[in-house]
This record gives C-alpha cells, structure tokens and sequence, in this order.
C-alpha cells in the first residue's frame, strides 16, 4: 500500500541552522501539507500546498520557512534559521484531490531537536 | 479561535472490555470531523472522516458518531484488544486545514 515516507526520523542541529525536511508523498496525490507537534502539545497546521504554491498558513509560518517541491517526488519544509521553539515532531501529509472532507495520508514524522 | 476538545487525556481498560470517549469541536463553519489512531513512531492512521450530522461509521470494532448541530462525535471500541492501544485523535476540518484534539490515550490492561 502506498505510503507517506519522511526523512530524516530524527534531526539535532544547533540553534541558528537552516535544516530541510524532507517528504515523499503518495505518488498521485495532489495537496500536501505540514504539520508540528511540539512535545505535550497539539498537532498544529503550518502550511498546505497545491499546484506548485502555498494554499494556506498559519500564523506558525512565519518568513523563517518556506516550503517547496522541487521536483516530481519531493516536498520539502526549510526553516531558515533555528530557534529553540522549533524543536517538535514534523509531519507531512498529502491527499488525492482539492480541499476539506478528503483523509490525510500523514508520514512518520521527523523529531527536530534544536540545541 | 477554534478549540477542539477531547476527554478523556487518558484511559486505561481492561482486555475484552468495551470504551468509548469523546471529541468536541465548534459548531460553525463544519466541513468534516476525522479520527486517527496514532502508535508511538508510526504514521497517524486515518480511522474516519465524517460530513454528515448523524453520521455513524464503523471499522471492524471501531465505529464513531457524529453531531455536527451540538459539536461533538464519540468513538467507541468494542471488545478492546492489546492492539488497540494508542492515541487517538480527531481533528475538525474546516476546509483547507485540520484542527486537531489533544487526543485521547488508549492503554489496555492483559
């Protein structure tokens, strides 16, 4: 069965360092969004994507990310320069077709431990 | 701001035992309500989507309600086995973006 995969599983970096996650979403799928939960937190939406731009976001993605499909597979989440706040779980996710009522297929998410 | 509430944090139920617990969600602006089950180091699984006040949907021992009019949807499991053990989530679809509970931990007791 297809399946979201994400890498790295876990990421450390220092306080200050652009990281970039990285997301392989379902091959047919058309949305894709990211996701964070920092620890002992709700899961928040940061951003979705369609058609090669950003659909929505939320007030969390701010200039310090941005996201990006650079080619026909990847979907990627870069922040620019790390803060201590920054460190949660990342998920990324994708569906089929446009908007609301559609099951999200979310990866396994990547641990981001800013230092 | 849209809230989504889930209760109980945690629960902890006997093996053949039924549960169920509850997720609360606002009343306006309604597209669709989803549950995951989410394991330790696993990807979410999507359990449902429901649209429709009235809504009853069911997965082998899993089923969910929904009333979209008073703002909430239960999810039950019946007959709780070792493997359902869990998270579970559910998080209000307002179209373009899912707001998500706290969830409820699901612990069952050999």
């Amino acid at each position: 069965e297809p399946e979201v995969t994400q890498t790295p599983s876990h990421q450390v970096t220092q306080m200050g360092q652009e990281v970039i996650l990285r997301c392989v979403p379902i091959s047919n799928h058309l949305y894709f969004y990211w996701y964070r939960q920092i620890l002992g937190q709700k899961v928040e939406f940061l951003v979705s994507f369609y058609n090669n731009e950003i659909s929505e976001k939320s007030e969390i993605f701010d200039d310090q990310f941005s996201v990006e499909r650079p080619d026909g597979s990847n979907f990627t989440l870069k922040i620019r320069s790390t803060k201590l706040e920054d460190s949660a779980m990342y998920f990324c996710a994708s569906t089929p077709r446009t908007g609301g009522q559609e099951t999200q297929y979310f990866g396994p998410g990547t641990r981001l431990l800013v230092l | 701001i849209l809230n989504v509430e889930q209760s109980p944090q945690s629960l902890h139920v006997q093996e053949g035992d039924s549960t169920n617990f509850t997720c609360s969600f606002p009343s306006s602006n309604f597209y669709a309500l989803h549950w995951y089950r989410w394991e330790t180091a696993k990807s979410p699984e999507a359990l449902f989507v429901m649209t429709l006040n009235g809504d009853e949907k069911k997965k082998g021992r899993i089923s969910a309600t929904l009333n979209t009019k008073e703002g909430y949807s239960y999810l039950y499991i019946k007959g709780s086995q070792p493997e359902d053990s869990a998270t579970y989530l559910c998080a209000f679809d307002s179209n373009y973006q899912l707001i998500w509970g706290a969830g409820t931990k699901l612990i069952i007791k050999p």
